[in-house]
């Protein structure tokens, strides 16, 4: 298995720009998660799925939209990007049930 | 916001035991303590999680008090490699029927092991 992949690894937008965030995971888990962590700071939860079709808003979610039109995949989309969404994201998924929570790799975002 | 309390740094020689606590006093009975690591900006990685039984495994030993409202997670022999950020979360564990096994992460320890 390859676990949780995401795409790209690092982006530079300009303020205004639109981009996707991609994350996919090949162990056939329900629940899907975006966060992100800004300098020195825990992670904060952005968007979450618990399934193909359903998605729910974490703590930060101004600024973002989901999808979820398949258990592999859930994108994160910014349609105006702004300085203060320069962050690093993490995309991580865990079987309903199941203790263990996997994290991507992580995309590292500069907006300026 | 985070449910649990962590001392912002900790250092630790090569080969002795790391002890890393945290405060978790508002728990909840159906709440897991759960510690994961982050290591230089990589996504966090999964330790170990406990409910009221202290719990070991190849990576580390998890010790719960008895009023489950303080935990310590312990690296018994820490190595270089063992320099990360460490959170310690509380959260629902197992079948959480209907549950979204969300995880609120605090800003953890930032563990520095020294050689």
């Amino acid at each position: 298995n390859a676990g949780v992949t995401q795409t790209p690894k690092f982006r530079i937008l300009k303020i205004g720009q639109s981009m996707t965030l991609q994350c996919t995971q090949d162990m056939n888990h329900n629940y899907m998660y975006w966060y992100r962590q800004d300098p020195g700071m825990g992670l904060k939860l952005i968007y979450y799925s618990v399934g193909a079709g359903i998605t729910d808003k974490g703590e930060v979610p101004n600024g973002y939209n989901v999808s979820r039109s398949t258990t592999e995949d859930f994108p994160l989309r910014l349609e105006l990007a702004a300085p203060s969404q320069t962050s690093v994201y993490f995309c991580a998924s865990i079987l309903s049930g199941a203790d263990t929570q996997y994290f991507g790799p992580g995309t590292r975002l500069t907006v300026l | 916001d985070a449910k649990t309390t962590q001392p912002t740094s900790m250092d630790c020689a090569e080969g002795r035991a790391a002890n890393l606590p945290c405060n978790h006093s508002t728990i909840s009975g159906n709440e897991y303590v759960y510690w994961y690591r982050q290591i230089h900006s990589q996504g966090p990685q999964y330790i170990i999680h406990g409910l009221k039984n202290n719990e070991t495994n190849e990576m580390a030993s998890l010790i719960i008090t008895e009023d489950r409202k303080s935990s310590t997670l312990i690296l018994p022999h820490a190595t270089l490699r063992d320099t990360a950020v460490y959170y310690c979360i509380v959260r629902v564990g197992g079948i959480t029927q209907g549950g979204s096994e969300k995880l609120v992460f605090g800003k953890g320890t930032k563990l520095t092991v020294n050689p």
